[in-house]
């Protein structure tokens, strides 16, 4: 299969809680991505993290990676009603072929 | 910051014809343009990887011949789903790499997507 897996695959909360995806993956990689989409849409580029890397943030957005479980997680503090969208973890090994996992699907209740 | 441009958005067509879907970068040289395909409610699978002037690679159990892929120039890739039947309908989304240090290698720019029913 192409895809990692990711959990969970839905995920519903208040505005102003926290929100966390895992992410899993089967293969050694260069680095690792989370994209957002938005209903029907292209997908937007959140945060890379490469493989020498354990945490990294961006504004509201934490992402960690522990290579030796083949694990990340993406957090997002503070959420709000826009954040509702798809996650995507997305990894790279080598080349540039990115190979997507199956997402979750995050509903920020105002 | 770096754009792909996906056109058209949506296309409604009927059974047997054939569709053609643009994927262009608009403020960067893509040597690499990336073809994917979903269904709804799913994740993003890959069908092919379009490679500025050479023959495009495609995944495993992705038809070439149903799937024409051509990337004649470095800013254009586009797609044709060939004698098109209703199982194709889906969403048909392009990317590119970005390349270069100053604008994310290995990040990946999509376009808006393709929404394809075929009748």
């Amino acid at each position: 299969s192409q895809q990692g897996e990711e959990d969970p695959q839905a995920l519903s909360i208040q505005e102003g809680e926290n929100a966390t995806m895992n992410c899993s993956y089967k293969t050694s990689i260069n680095n690792l991505q989370w994209y957002r989409q938005n209903s029907g849409r292209g997908l937007v580029h959140l945060i890379l993290i490469r493989s020498n890397e354990r945490e990294k943030h961006s504004g509201r957005l934490r992402v960690t990676l522990d290579t030796s479980k083949k694990s990340s997680s993406l957090l997002i503090t503070a959420s709000r009603a826009a954040d509702t969208a798809s996650y995507f973890c997305a990894t790279s090994r080598g080349g540039f072929k990115t190979i997507f996992g199956a997402g979750t699907r995050l509903f920020v209740k105002a | 910051g770096a754009v792909v441009s996906q056109h058209p958005s949506r296309v409604i067509c009927k059974s047997g014809t054939s569709v053609k879907i643009e994927c262009r970068s608009l403020d960067f040289q893509a040597t690499t343009m990336f073809w994917y395909r979903q269904f709804p409610k799913q994740s993003l699978m890959l069908m092919a990887t379009s490679n500025e002037g050479s023959k495009a690679t495609y995944e495993q159990g992705v038809e070439k011949d149903k799937f024409l892929i051509n990337h004649a120039s470095l800013t254009l890739s586009t797609l044709t789903v060939t004698s098109a039947h209703p199982e194709d309908s889906s969403f048909y989304i392009c990317s590119a790499d970005g390349q270069r240090p100053w604008i994310g290698k290995n990040i990946q720019y999509f376009g808006a997507g393709t929404r394809l029913s075929v009748l």
